[in-house]
């Protein structure tokens, strides 16, 4: 079965550092989705692209994250410089229209 | 606008027992509607959706959900509870190829 891939696992980093997050969905999916998760809350959308066009970033720090999705396929997303309340689960998701997937989330640590 | 609401943050219940969790949306159009499990530091599997064809939806793991359109209403049911589900769930609502709108989630524990 296919899946949504997603790295790495877990990343600690320092505050004032750059990170970057990994995904590759479902092939065939054209909609792509990076969700935020702090803990004991549900995800919340950061970002959603439609191939390589992004759909919708309302909600996206864009002072200090961004995300591309630059042939349309597999997605990086940026922190930089990461701050202590960006510690959370970062989850990607790809959509076949109707059902979003999710990979297994990148636990990040602010220290 | 979209909104979930899931009654009850922690539950708890006895192996065997029924499983009950509560989900109420709030959409301004038909909605799609979804019931997604997490385990610790794992991803959301898909349990089951409802997409505007049958009102009572199975799922995996032996869990259904019916779409109750007159109470607003998605709540998610186990006949038997394993130790296995034990586990977060979340209720979630969309109005079809856009985000997803999550609720605050609720614990499931599985006692002895």
């Amino acid at each position: 079965e296919a899946e949504v891939a997603q790295s790495p696992r877990y990343k600690i980093t320092e505050k004032s550092q750059a990170v970057a997050f990994w995904c590759d969905p479902i092939s065939g999916h054209a909609t792509l989705y990076w969700y935020r998760q702090i803990l004991g809350q549900g995800p919340e959308l950061l970002v959603q692209f439609q191939d390589e066009s992004v759909v919708d970033d309302s909600q996206l720090p864009k002072d200090r994250f961004s995300a591309e999705r630059l042939k349309g396929v597999d997605s990086t997303l940026k922190i930089q410089p990461a701050e202590l309340g960006d510690s959370a689960m970062y989850l990607c998701a790809s959509s076949d229209w109707e059902t979003q997937y999710f990979g297994p989330g990148t636990r990040l640590l602010v220290l | 606008a979209q909104s979930v609401t899931q009654l009850g943050s922690h539950v708890s219940v006895s192996e065997g027992a029924l499983v009950l969790l509560r989900c109420n949306y709030s959409s301004s159009v038909p909605p799609y509607l979804f019931w997604y499990v997490q385990y610790p530091n794992q991803g959301l599997q898909l349990l089951l959706k409802y997409t505007s064809a049958a009102t009572l939806v199975k799922g995996i793991n032996g869990f259904e959900a019916e779409f109750k359109k007159s109470e607003t209403s998605f709540h998610l049911t186990k006949p038997s509870a394993h130790m296995s589900d034990a586990a977060e769930y979340f209720c979630a609502v969309s109005m079809g190829g856009n985000k997803l709108t999550f609720g605050t989630g609720t614990q499931l524990k599985v006692e002895l």
